[in-house]
């Protein structure tokens, strides 16, 4: 089944003590991005890959890395997280990076973060 | 400034009758890509329609069509025969390669409530 994973779905954790959170799809997509939402602002891009050691910054970065050394995988490291990184944090990808019609973006199922 | 506004935080609607969100978005551009996600309660983030600003005739998908008016920069779902299992928050999206490569710029999305 096509589709992009997260883990884990749900983490509780404490101000400062590194954690990452995975994403893998199975699509062979080149274009993957990390979005957080929060209540009153929708979805917001944190970082973004075109390919394989390809990453850039998005709107909102800050306190975040990101790594792209497969295709397949793109995980979002929160060096030291904070309690404003509190959110519901999605990865999503898309086959090209062309931006066409045909290049929906898949969704993973959602990580809620949760920094006290 | 907001790229995307979803002027109605919550909306209700009656079982089997229709519902209208709005969505408004601000560019200079003539070309890109509008959208609207569903987000139940399990978080997903579902594409239910989407519209490509040079198509002049309005998306429909099954119950749910658009009403887009591109002088206006107005971007609305209708729902028709609304289902219990339209309960959700709505997103509305754009997407313009140009300007954001292959980001969707999303609203702050609109809780929609559905009365049995």
């Amino acid at each position: 089944e096509a589709q992009v994973t997260q883990n884990p779905r749900y983490l509780i954790t404490v101000t400062g003590k590194k954690l990452t959170v995975t994403c893998s799809q199975n699509m062979n997509h080149e274009y993957m991005s990390w979005y957080r939402q929060d209540p009153g602002l929708g979805l917001r891009q944190i970082y973004y890959s075109m390919n394989v050691e390809a990453t850039d910054k998005g709107d909102v970065p800050e306190g975040y890395k990101v790594s792209r050394k497969e295709k397949r995988n793109f995980p979002l490291i929160l060096e030291s997280p904070s309690p404003n990184q509190t959110s519901l944090y999605f990865c999503a990808s898309s086959l090209r990076t062309t931006g066409l019609a045909g290049d929906e973006q898949y969704f993973g199922p959602g990580t809620r973060l949760t920094v006290t | 400034a907001q790229t995307v506004t979803q002027s109605q935080p919550e909306m209700s609607v009656q079982e089997a009758e229709t519902v209208t969100l709005s969505c408004t978005y601000d560019t200079s551009e003539s070309d890109y890509y509008l959208f609207w996600y569903k987000q139940p309660p399990s978080r997903q983030m579902i594409l239910v329609i989407r519209q490509e600003a040079y198509k002049q005739q309005n998306a429909t998908e099954n119950r749910f069509s658009v009403n887009f008016q591109k002088a206006a920069k107005s971007f609305s779902l209708k729902i028709s025969d609304s289902q219990l299992g339209d309960a959700a928050m709505y997103f509305c999206a754009y997407r313009n390669y140009m300007e954001y490569g292959n980001k969707l710029v999303f609203g702050a999305g609109t809780i929609l409530r559905v009365k049995s």
